[in-house]
Order: C-alpha cells, then structure tokens, then sequence
C-alpha cells in the first residue's frame, strides 16, 4: 500500500530557529503533497496544498514567508518553519493522495516544540 | 457552508460494550466520507471510504453506514486496543479534506 514517511518524529528548537520537516512517498509518486497541523484535542486543520513544480498553495490565515514549502520532486514535500516561535508549537501532519478509493495517506507527524 | 459534525466529542466504554459514533455532514454534492483511526501522536489511518448511501462496509469489531445525511462507525465488542480518536473526512475541491473533531474512545479493560 501507500506509504508515506515523515521525519522527524519529535523536534524541539529554540525560538527564531528555522526547522525543516520532510514527507516522502516512498512507493509512488505524489505530484500533491497537503500539509496539516493539529492542536491538542483538536482535528487537522489544512495549512497549505503542495505541487511538484509549482508554488503551493496557502489556506487563508496562513503565513506564507513562515511556512515555507518545496515539493522539488514527485516523491518529496518539505515544510520549514523559518523564526519559529512558541505558539507555532504543534503536531504537523503531511498526507498525500495515495488512490482515492483507499483513502489519503497520512504521514506519522511530527511533534513541534518551540522553547 | 459545508460542515462535518461529530458526537459525542469523547466516549468511554467498558470492553465488550457496543456503541455507535456519529458524524453528520452537510456537504452537497457528497464525493465519499471516509473514517479514520488516529491514535496519540501518530497520523490518521485510513478505516472505511463510504459514497453511496446504504452502503456499509465491515472491518473486525467496526462497521461503518451512510444515509444522505450521517454517517455511524459502529463499534462491537470493543476491546481496549480499539481505544484512538476516530475521524470522518469529507472531500472538498480540490482534494482537500474537510475533517470534523473526531471522537475520543476510551475502552476500559
């Protein structure tokens, strides 16, 4: 089946540092990669839509020059977040479609902490 | 505006006690409802995708059905390993989802 793969896990960073999270398709090609971020209790609000070869695309309220997103190749999505501060502490998910009848496949997330 | 409703918010059953979850959804043009299973600090997994209503699908201890309006994830016999936050997702455009809260089960042993 699909499978996507997110790393890392779990990072802590210090304010004002950038941090880097990267999501692969390991076993086929995703041309769309989406970007979610989940608070605790919460469900996954949709941050930004990723696509091979072109800018992604932003839901509204999100900040673009701090949420940075590159998908350069058909199997990878990467979401940095540049001057991180406290509140942008939170559980990133990335999901790609994988076969729409099967369902989306999810990324294993990654626990952002900001200190 | 489209909405994706889910009840109760947290649910906590013995083992072996059925129950059914809810997710209501007022989407028109539904294009698929789909359940998922997430469990503390990990990414949603994929259970169930339903389109039609009538429709039912049946994965081990869980069940899930349609009707024009709602969708219930009913649980059997559930054991404590069942315990998660489960999910309903809708398709807006452009593939994107649209997720409701989810439903925190707790099954205690």
């Amino acid at each position: 089946g699909a499978v996507v793969s997110q790393h890392p896990s779990r990072v802590i960073c210090k304010s004002g540092t950038s941090v880097k999270i990267e999501c692969r398709s390991l076993d086929f090609q995703a041309t769309t990669m989406f970007w979610y971020r989940q608070f605790p209790k919460q469900s996954l609000m949709l941050m930004a839509t990723s696509n091979e070869g072109s800018k992604a695309t932003y839901e509204q309220g999100v900040e673009k020059d701090k949420f940075l997103i590159n998908h350069a190749s058909l199997t990878l999505s990467t979401l940095t977040v540049t001057s991180a501060h406290p509140e942008d502490s939170s559980f990133y998910i990335c999901s790609a479609p994988g076969g729409f009848n099967y369902g989306y496949t999810f990324g294993s997330g990654t626990r952002l902490t900001v200190v | 505006e489209d909405q994706v409703t889910q009840s109760p918010e947290a649910l906590r059953l013995q083992e072996g006690e059925s129950s059914s979850l809810n997710c209501s959804y007022t989407v028109s043009g539904l294009r698929g409802l789909f359940w998922y299973r997430q469990d503390p600090g990990k990414g949603p997994e994929f259970l169930f995708t339903l389109y039609s209503a009538g429709e039912e699908k049946e994965k081990e201890r869980l069940k899930a059905t349609l009707t024009k309006k709602e969708s219930f994830l009913h649980i059997t016999a559930p054991k404590p390993e069942d315990s998660a936050t489960y999910l309903c997702a809708v398709p807006e455009t452009g593939n994107q989802f649209y997720f409701g809260t989810g439903t925190s089960l707790t099954v205690i042993p």
